[in-house]
């Protein structure tokens, strides 16, 4: 069964950078792109970028400059670090793979909530 | 970068009717890449239409993808309790990623 298990919520003051795990099991890692989206408190959804097989990234221009995203082969594990926190980055923040150039999000994290509070 | 704008923000329907969605793009989309996500409370989107027409894997029948350059609309028949939710359109041009808003469907 695929499955995308992300790390736990987080709790950050203003300013600081925080970083979220995705580990991918039950299918080949290296054939799919993995994608980040936040959804803030009531709102929709927001792609933030990407990160391919290749270890390739293309991010959302609002989040250009403040977003990192990396991978580790070898525990089919994928990051997303996000710094410069701001009050409005609070949100859940989802990771979800795709086959390749697809536009098809067919497996999704269960979600990591990140709280931004001094 | 492309702008989706999903009409109404909400509809509140009867079981048993059917509801017709609607996606508006800023400029043309490829229907290869016009998606449709269902959303329900504390659950992460679930895939339900792509390529604006063919039905994710287990996805019933009563749900529909239309549409193509600027205009989609997902249409929803016979409808059941279960489908109350958020729905989300999705595209990809331009290297990027936009989502529309969202409708919540009440049921």
């Amino acid at each position: 069964q695929v499955h995308l298990l992300q790390s736990g919520a987080e709790v950050k003051k203003p300013g600081a950078s925080v970083r979220i795990s995705c580990k991918a099991s039950a299918y080949t890692f290296t054939r799919y792109y993995i994608h980040w989206v936040r959804q803030t408190p009531g709102q929709g959804l927001e792609w933030m970028g990407l990160i391919n097989p290749n270890g390739d990234t293309n991010y959302a221009h609002r989040f250009r400059g403040r977003i990192t995203m990396s991978r580790d082969p070898s525990t089919s594990t994928i990051y997303m670090e996000l710094s410069g926190l701001r009050s409005e980055d609070a949100a859940v923040y989802f990771c979800a793979r795709e086959l390749a150039v697809t536009c098809q999000f067919d497996y999704w994290g269960q979600g990591t909530v990140v709280t931004v509070s001094s | 970068e492309i702008v989706l704008t999903q009409s109404p923000g909400t509809l509140s329907l009867s079981p048993g009717e059917s509801a017709t969605l609607s996606c508006r793009a800023s400029q043309s989309v490829s229907s290869l890449f016009l998606t449709w996500y269902q959303q329900k409370p504390g659950q992460a989107p679930r895939l339900l239409i792509y390529g604006a027409s063919s039905r994710a894997t287990g996805i019933p029948d009563r749900f529909d993808g239309s549409g193509s350059g600027t205009d989609f609309t997902l249409t929803i028949s016979r409808l059941e309790p279960e489908d109350s939710a958020v729905y989300y359109c999705q595209q990809f041009g331009g290297s990027l990623y936009t989502f529309g808003q969202g409708t919540k469907l009440e049921i």
